[in-house]
């Protein structure tokens, strides 16, 4: 069965600190790994990481997938109060079933 | 473009009562998916359908029922509501396996007592 484990399960900062986010992966044949930010309403798509394509980043965001360690960071960088969130990562197995395996998020709190 | 509908927003049944959630999408995409959100246990996948006709189960289906009869259209029933069923529902649709063009439906939140 695959597994997604994401750490911290919350985190307050205060606004312009850095923060880091984790998400590790137990998947058979991995295909690629999904972040999310959910606020108030639906998750929306930040970055998809695969083995052609390891390091992505957005502005502030940034993002790096580590497949010896089967594992993957989200940097947010000078966080501003409207990076306050959910963040969650999805991983897809290259198995022949076309769906996404989520972690149970990390919630983020900026405060001002 | 609406994107992907859901109705209703909010909902409150009793134990045992059934229902149907609806999920549209305009974008003429062939894969589309329910989950549930609980608190402390991310989005866990119910039910998925690659197209018109077919569907398929996912982590926790049991107690739901869906069906695809268009593209558009990818509707969750509950048979018999229990309160382990009190959750938030969203539903997303995306082309198939491209996951970075998956829109995400604004959820219904139900409450079963």
């Amino acid at each position: 069965e695959d597994k997604v484990v994401q750490s911290p399960l919350s985190l307050v900062v205060h606004e312009g600190d850095t923060v880091t986010l984790n998400c590790s992966y137990e998947v058979t044949n991995f295909r690629s790994l999904l972040w999310y930010k959910q606020e108030k309403k639906a998750p929306t798509f930040l970055f998809m990481l695969t083995s052609s394509g390891i390091e992505k980043k957005s502005g502030r965001l940034s993002s790096i997938l580590d497949k010896k360690e089967l594992s993957s960071i989200l940097n947010i960088t000078a966080t501003q109060t409207g990076d306050s969130a959910i963040y969650l990562c999805a991983v897809e197995s290259n198995f022949g079933n076309e769906k996404l395996t989520f972690g149970t998020g990390t919630r983020l709190t900026i405060i001002p | 473009n609406a994107g992907v509908t859901q109705t209703p927003k909010f909902q409150v049944l009793k134990t045992g009562q059934s229902m149907t959630l609806q999920c549209a999408q305009d974008m003429n995409h062939e894969y589309m998916s329910w989950y549930r959100q609980d608190p402390g246990m991310g989005l866990r996948l119910i039910h998925y359908s690659v197209g018109a006709g077919i569907t398929d189960q996912g982590e926790v289906p049991n107690g739901y029922n869906v069906s695809r009869s268009t593209t558009e259209d990818f509707p969750l029933r509950l048979l018999s509501a229990a309160p382990s069923q009190t959750s938030v529902y969203f539903c997303a649709s995306s082309p198939v396996l491209v996951w970075e063009e998956q829109y995400f439906g604004p959820g219904t939140r139900l409450t079963v007592t």
